[in-house]
């Protein structure tokens, strides 16, 4: 079954406190990238990954860093949370192939919470 | 800058009850259109897109869209709403000019009364 998996699913953590989460595909897209999203914004990208190696900020990067060493995994770090990065968090992919480059697919989500 | 706007956060509709959710969008080139449903504690689900071609694009659940270029617009609509379509949309745009990005509205929270 064609898939973005994220791990994990809900996350309580303390200021501070390094953590990581994954995010993997396995439908051999190029594009991924990651949303944050918080009542009344929508969903707002904060770094995405058009190959591997290949990374860069979206419009909310401040505070997350990403890493593409693998084309199916696309983990996002936060290396010293703060509660107003208490959100929800979406992984999501799609083909560099024209249109369908916009329809991308979407992981089950993280939530997170910064205490 | 590009933006898209959904006017109303929350929409409350009879079961049975017709159902239109606007979405207003300002980007300089064509854009690509989409709107996705996620169901509470769920991830996002796609709708319906449109590309190109006939503005009038069907979806899933019964959904449907109109593209409208002179109104800047790509409403959302149902004939017949079941309890069943109770979550939020999002409406989102994309654009060659702005590379891969989705760029999403704030979302309309759905409720339905029986």
């Amino acid at each position: 079954e064609a898939q973005v998996t994220q791990n994990p699913r809900y996350l309580i953590t303390v200021t501070g406190k390094k953590l990581t989460v994954t995010c993997s595909q396995n439908m051999n897209h190029e594009y991924m990238s990651w949303y944050r999203q918080d009542p009344g914004l929508g969903l707002r990208q904060i770094y995405y990954s058009m190959n591997v190696e290949v990374t860069d900020k979206g419009d909310v990067p401040e505070g997350y860093k990403v890493s593409r060493k693998e084309k199916r995994n696309f983990p996002l770090i936060l290396e010293s949370p703060s509660p107003n990065q208490t959100s929800l968090y979406f992984c999501a992919s799609s083909p560099l192939l024209g249109e369908l480059s916009y329809e991308q697919y979407f992981g089950p989500g993280t939530r997170l919470t910064v205490t | 800058a590009q933006s898209v706007t959904q006017p109303d956060i929350h929409i409350t509709v009879s079961e049975g009850a017709s159902l239109e959710l606007r979405c207003n969008y300002s980007y300089g080139a064509t854009p690509y259109l989409f709107w996705y449903v996620q169901s509470p504690g769920q991830g996002l689900q796609l709708l319906l897109k449109y590309f190109s071609g006939d503005t009038l694009v069907q979806g899933i659940k019964g959904f449907e869209a109109e593209f409208k270029r002179s109104q800047s617009s790509f409403n959302l609509r149902k004939p017949s709403v079941h309890w069943s379509d109770a979550a939020e949309y999002f409406c989102a745009v994309g654009s060659m000019e702005y590379g891969n990005k989705l760029v999403f509205g704030a979302g309309t929270i759905l409720r339905v009364k029986s």
